[in-house]
């Protein structure tokens, strides 16, 4: 069964303090793996896309990083701004020959000043 | 400007009613999703459709039912076999193909009254 899993839940960080964001799957036949950040009542706006394991990705602060297990998302020095739940997705294919976007739970990040 | 619009922004129903929440896209995409979010679930697949009149279930259909008569339109109608409807409803599309990104709507608030 496809798989997406995200940790942790939640993360708390002082303005500044860099970290990473994990997002591990099992998927049969990974054809994409992307990053959405996510307001409050909003829905989930495109990050990132990786494709293949070595795969990284840049956009200011952010970084994504590929293996073929896991994804990263580096954030660096962040800002209160950064603030939201990241979700990370995989496009796997469906036994109906279909493809499916597959969802992780999200990281609720909180940036303190 | 191009973009997918989810229609109402907040839905009361009544125990017993049906109701449909309205998604229509001009990106010109051939895939149309929808997604339920819970508190703590993340984003549960509930159907998707690759092209005009054809669509699957995902992994929640129960108590839903979907069309797809044009490629700009994926209404999702909230029948009253659905036994828990609040929820926040997503609404996606995507250009079929590997890795291609997907867009979202600004979701839809269902509350049960």
């Amino acid at each position: 069964e496809d798989q997406v899993t995200q940790s942790p839940e939640a993360l708390r960080l002082q303005e500044g303090e860099s970290s990473s964001l994990n997002c591990s799957y099992t998927v049969s036949g990974l054809r994409g793996l992307f990053w959405y950040r996510q307001d409050p009542g909003k829905g989930p706006e495109f990050l990132f896309t990786l494709y293949s394991a070595g795969e990284e990705k840049e956009k200011e602060r952010l970084k994504a990083t590929l293996t073929k297990k896991e994804s990263f998302l580096h954030i660096t020095a962040p800002k209160p701004e950064d603030s939201a739940t990241y979700l990370c997705a995989v496009q796997a294919w469906a036994n109906t020959g279909f493809q499916k976007l597959v969802f992780g739970t999200g990281t609720r990040l909180l940036v303190s000043p | 400007d191009g973009g997918i619009t989810q229609s109402p922004k907040y839905l009361f129903r009544k125990e017993g009613q049906n109701v449909t929440l309205s998604c229509e896209q001009n990106l010109n995409h051939d895939a149309m999703y929808w997604y339920r979010q819970d508190p703590g679930q993340g984003l549960r697949l509930i159907y998707y459709s690759q092209i005009v009149n054809d669509f699957q279930k995902g992994d929640i259909a129960e108590g839903y039912s979907v069309s797809r008569e044009k490629k700009e339109s994926f209404p999702l109608t909230v029948t009253s076999a659905q036994k828990n409807p609040t929820a926040f409803y997503l609404c996606a599309s995507r250009q079929n193909g590997r890795g291609s990104e997907a867009f979202f709507g600004q979701g839809t608030r269902l509350t049960v009254v």
